[in-house]
């Protein structure tokens, strides 16, 4: 069965510092790995996704995200954390079989000032 | 674009109450999937539809829920009856179309407490 795991609950990073988020994957097959963004009191946004081609993905408020193959991650970047970046991030892959979006459990972000 | 609609935002009721949550999908947009997001369990997949058909709702946990689409612009998940347990944000969301490539559009979700 295809699934993600996210291993840290929380991160923490001082603004202005580089952050990264952590997922590994675990598929039969290609990977179709997605990360999404939740702001308190607000639905999952999408901010980018691998299908196939260039390693380093780019997306949406600066992140971007480096799939590896040969260690099954997908992990999420940016060069310079916003206190507005703070919020609950989510990997996802897509279960080719079944077309579902399966979720791993999700890592807070807290940027401090 | 409105983006996709759900309501209400929060619902409070009573155990064994009958509950029922709305959604509208953006318009155009063909797969709709209903989610539910809890502390312990995170966000899990109910059903999913395609075309207005359930495709899989492997999900449902238990008969008391059950979910319709009777036409491309509205959904309905209810619950009957409810339970203390099934307090959680339930999550609505579209997508153009089925496939690995799609991104699934959000609504800001329905905050349910049963009593």
């Amino acid at each position: 069965a295809q699934s993600v795991a996210q291993p840290e609950d929380q991160v923490n990073v001082a603004e202005g510092n580089p952050l990264t988020v952590k997922c590994t994957y675990s598929v039969s097959g290609n990977p179709y790995l997605f990360w999404y963004v939740q702001y308190p009191n607000r639905g999952l946004q999408f901010l980018l996704k691998y299908i196939t081609g260039d390693n380093l993905v780019k997306g949406s408020y600066g992140f971007e995200a480096e799939f590896n193959k040969s260690q099954t991650s997908f992990h999420l970047k940016k060069p310079s954390a916003l206190v507005s970046d703070s919020a609950l991030y989510f990997c996802a892959v897509r279960d080719v079989n079944t077309d579902k979006l399966i979720f791993g459990t999700g890592t807070r972000l807290q940027v401090f000032p | 674009d409105a983006g996709v609609i759900q309501s209400p935002r929060h619902e409070v009721t009573e155990m064994g109450q009958e509950v029922t949550l709305r959604c509208k999908p953006i318009s155009g947009h063909n797969s709709l999937f209903w989610y539910r997001q809890t502390m312990m369990r995170g966000l899990e997949l109910l059903i999913y539809f395609n075309n207005n058909v359930p495709i899989d709702d492997s999900g449902m946990p238990e008969d008391r829920f059950s979910a319709k689409m009777p036409n491309a612009s509205f959904s309905t998940l209810k619950i009957q009856p409810s339970e203390p347990r099934d307090s959680a944000v339930y999550f609505c969301a579209s997508s153009l179309r089925t496939g690995v490539n799609e991104k699934l559009f959000f609504g800001s979700g329905t905050q349910l407490s049963v009593l």
